[in-house]
């Protein structure tokens, strides 16, 4: 199926240190969103973004809804080993087709 | 306030059997979504329940089926398991408005066909 070209696929950084991450895609996306994933468990929501060039931020988690709609980034600043997990972008659309499409995942790892 | 629940956790099956997997949505959430996530293959979306009926339906063949009951919980069935079906179920949901919507996810159930 389609999926987003998410990078990078995995990064290894020193704690404290900011990261930065993003997707692009050829479609156009009413929503994007991002999701972080622990091992064995559902993804969680982080930060949904609804309007193109919204800029969004959860506590250390920075988001931005491109102005094109066809690409989004995060940032997450000061990492903390609980950062570590696989982060997946989603694009979402309207009507018939509002099932998500799915980034492959960056694989973050920080080191103590 | 509860999240999305999936059950069973764990589920094993072997080849040619049928798996029936149960999700419950978030209270005031109407649409359902299935996805599968294999080993390296990222989430795929499966299927898209709202108000009872089916919505839309991803790549998959017809063996992947479910239904929406009438409290908004809904049921994955795969029939005839094949060993390429091994991966974790996620099962979504979300308000079920018209625009595009945000999805909340639950454990998932983590299919093993032997």
């Amino acid at each position: 199926g389609q999926q987003l070209n998410q990078s990078p696929q995995s990064m290894f950084i020193q704690e404290g240190e900011d990261v930065s991450m993003n997707c692009t895609s050829s479609s156009i996306f009413n929503t994007w969103l991002w999701y972080k994933q622990e091992p064995g468990e559902g993804p969680v929501l982080l930060i949904a973004l609804y309007k193109a060039g919204e800029l969004t931020s959860n506590g250390r988690l920075t988001a931005q809804f491109g102005i094109t709609r066809k690409d989004s980034f995060l940032n997450i600043s000061a990492s903390i080993p609980s950062d570590v997990g696989i982060y997946f972008c989603a694009g979402g659309r309207s009507g018939s087709a509002r099932q998500l499409t799915f980034g492959s995942g960056t694989q973050l790892t920080v080191l103590p | 306030e509860a999240g999305v629940t999936q059950s069973p956790t764990h589920l094993i099956k072997t080849r040619g059997q049928q798996a029936t997997l149960r999700c419950s949505p978030i209270s005031g959430h109407t649409s359902v979504y299935w996805y599968q996530q294999a080993l390296g293959l990222g989430l795929q979306f499966l299927l898209w329940y709202d108000e009872g009926e089916e919505r839309n339906r991803g790549n998959f063949p017809p063996r992947f089926s479910g239904r929406q009951f009438p409290n908004y919980s809904s049921e994955l069935n795969v029939n005839a398991l094949e060993l390429e079906d091994s991966a974790l179920y996620l099962c979504a949901s979300s308000v079920g408005s018209g625009g595009a919507d945000t999805q909340y996810f639950g454990p998932g159930t983590r299919l093993t066909v032997l």
